[in-house]
């Protein structure tokens, strides 16, 4: 079946610009996590949804960064005003919620490649 | 909260000789481990994974790893590489006892492996 996709693949942008990133997870998937691998930081969560709630968002860096899902499936994280240090590829991963906590497997899509100039 | 250490950034090695990636973690709570496996140009894959039960978990690949409690650590291991196996590795927990599977990752191994 089909993976977690996302997109755009690569992105760049002016500073102060805005960017939407997309996710679509793998159907069925109720899990939503999105998470940032950067040079300097590695990979680092950012947030994580159930169904289209959000009961984790304690790695979204500031208040530009927001995320959103609608109808249990698609997610838009959007950057407001970007800034040079949010250079980074932004991955999203979903997976089942079956077990109990923290033992599912993520599913990770390919990533955006995110240049802000 | 949850840490996890990397200890080695680069790895090379030369086919058919046997590779050590290791890590280290610490937590105040009992945790789940993953090894995800990170191809050029692909996305991270699951290589695999420690919930409970034996400390000795394996791979489809010949990867295999070891959980031990006393040392804090979940170090993966092949007995002989192969060309193919270069990647960058990232070592993973999740913390036991909640409702969520969010990951902390170590830095990543990257392994190459020279003919």
């Amino acid at each position: 079946g089909a993976g977690v996709s996302q997109s755009p693949s690569n992105k760049v942008t002016e500073k102060g610009k805005d960017v939407e990133l997309r996710c679509d997870p793998i159907s069925g998937h109720t899990a939503l996590y999105w998470y940032r691998q950067s040079l300097g930081q590695g990979l680092e969560f950012l947030i994580y949804f159930q169904g289209n709630s959000a009961p984790d968002k304690s790695g979204l860096p500031s208040d530009r960064f927001s995320a959103e899902r609608t109808g249990g499936s698609v997610s838009t994280l959007t950057i407001q005003r970007t800034q040079q240090e949010d250079s980074a590829v932004y991955l999203c991963a979903s997976s089942l919620e079956r077990l109990a906590g923290g033992q599912e497997t993520q599913y990770f899509g390919p990533g955006t490649r995110l240049l802000v100039l | 909260a949850q840490s996890v250490t990397q200890l080695d950034s680069q790895v090379p090695v030369f086919e058919e000789a046997p590779v050590e990636l290791r890590c280290n973690y610490s937590s105040s709570v009992s945790v789940y481990l993953f090894w995800y496996v990170q191809y050029p140009n692909q996305g991270l894959q699951l290589l695999l994974k420690y919930l409970s039960g034996s400390t000795l978990v394996e791979s489809i690949n010949g990867f295999e790893a070891e959980f031990n409690k006393s040392q804090t650590s979940f170090h993966l291991r092949k007995p002989s590489v192969h060309i193919s196996d270069t990647a960058e590795y990232f070592c993973a927990v999740s913390a036991g006892g909640t409702s969520y599977g969010k990951l902390t990752f170590g830095q990543g191994t990257i392994l190459t492996v020279h003919p």
